[in-house]
Parts: structure tokens; C-alpha cells; sequence
């Protein structure tokens, strides 16, 4: 089935580098995408969307870019600081209907 | 605001006894989702209401698993019989609008271990 694609890396960077972190989505009918970060032992988080209208969003140390043509989503952090260890998820939404699909999660690590 | 709140954070049981998992959405949020944790498949999307109505249970794995919604503060997730197999982390998220996910606010999830 379709899905949201997103290797299951783990991305180690050094405190105040900035990161980013990808993600491939397979569907072109998607409309709506969504970053969420999930520390350990707790929910996820969202962080910021963006409509496929857009190519890029910022938000507070946080951009999202979409590249529709090659269906890739990135999340760059700037700055990275201890409190963005966790993983993070991106999703898609389907026709701004109430399906989110995850994608698997990538670990970020940041090193002091 | 309290947030989403979910009970009991974790839960160790026997196969065969049923398990009851609570969810205490943020209030004014018309839609619920229960969705289901592990390694090997990721976060997938159990069951969803919107206004109390169960409107998709598709993803609810078999008859072992049922969702109520009794009223706008209140679901829960029923397993019985519970297998090992259940053994998940499962989360309730609630989001303030009609049939449109947006952003999804969720709780801290309930452990639960099946031996």
C-alpha cells in the first residue's frame, strides 16, 4: 500500500550544528504534510506542516521543505539542542481528510 | 489545558484477561483517534470518532478489540482476550476539527505488556 517512506536512521549531530532530517512519501494525492517529534515515553508532538501548495515553511528553528516533483519532505533544525533528542515522524494527509500516515521515525542525537 | 490524558500508563497482564485503556480527550475537540505503537509496524490508526460516532474502525485489528465513546470527555479501548501480540503502546489523540486531521494532540500512551 501507499505509504509515507522514511528509512530508520539514526542522525547524530553536534550541539548547535544544524540538522536535517528526510523523508520520501509515495503518494502524489497527498495535500498536506505534517513533522511530529516524539521524545522518550511520551506521545508525539506536532512541530509545523505544510500544504503542497507551499515548497517551504519556517517556524521557530524549524523549516520544512516539500519537493513535490521527487516527493521528498525535509525538517531542518537549526541550532540543535540537547532538547531535540527524540524521534521524529513525518506524516501525510490524504485529501485533507482525518488519515494521517506515519512514516517509521528517524532518531536524532545530539551530542554535547 | 490538561492536555490528552490516557490510563493506565502501563499495564501487565495475563493472556486471556481483558484490558481496559482510558482516554480523557482536550475539551472542545470533536475528534478522537486511538492508534497503536511498536517497532515493527510504527504508529497505525485504530479507530476514529468524530462527535462520539465511531466513523472508521478499519484498522482495529480483530473482534478482540473494541472502542467506545459514551460522550465527548470520554473513550476507551477494550481488548479481550488480550495475546502477547497486543503488546503495544497505545495512544489516544484528539484534534478540534470535523473529518480533517490537522494538528493531532496525543497522549503519553499506555504500556501494555501481554505475557
Amino acid at each position: 500500500g501507499e505509504s509515507v517512506g522514511l528509512h530508520l536512521p539514526t542522525l547524530s549531530v553536534q550541539e548547535g550544528d544544524n540538522s536535517i532530517i528526510n523523508c520520501a512519501y509515495s503518494n502524489s494525492a497527498s495535500d498536506y504534510f505534517i513533522w511530529y517529534k516524539q521524545e522518550s515515553g511520551k506521545g508525539p508532538q506536532f512541530i509545523i506542516d505544510i500544504r503542497s501548495n507551499m515548497d517551504k515553511r519556517q517556524g521557530q528553528r524549524v523549516t520544512v521543505l516539500l519537493n513535490k516533483t521527487v516527493k521528498h519532505l525535509s525538517l531542518q533544525i537549526a541550532a540543535t539542542q540537547p532538547g531535540d533528542s527524540a524521534v521524529y515522524f513525518c506524516a501525510e494527509n490524504i485529501r485533507s481528510s482525518y488519515k494521517l500516515i506515519f512514516g517509521s521515525g528517524t532518531r536524532l542525537l545530539v551530542r554535547p | 489545558d490538561a492536555g490528552v490524558i490516557q490510563s493506565p500508563r502501563h499495564e501487565v497482564t495475563e493472556m486471556g484477561q481483558e484490558v481496559t485503556l482510558r482516554c480523557k480527550p482536550i475539551s472542545g475537540h470533536n475528534s478522537l483517534f486511538w492508534y497503536r505503537q511498536t517497532m515493527m509496524r510504527g504508529l497505525e490508526l485504530l479507530i476514529y470518532f468524530n462527535n462520539n460516532v465511531p466513523i472508521d474502525d478499519s484498522g482495529m485489528p480483530e473482534d478482540r478489540f473494541s472502542a467506545k465513546m459514551p460522550n465527548a470527555s470520554f473513550s476507551t479501548l477494550k481488548i479481550q482476550p488480550s495475546e502477547p501480540r497486543d503488546s503495544a503502546v497505545y495512544f489516544c489523540a484528539s484534534s478540534r476539527y470535523d473529518g480533517y486531521a490537522g494538528e493531532l494532540f496525543f497522549g503519553e500512551g499506555s504500556r501494555l505488556t501481554v505475557l
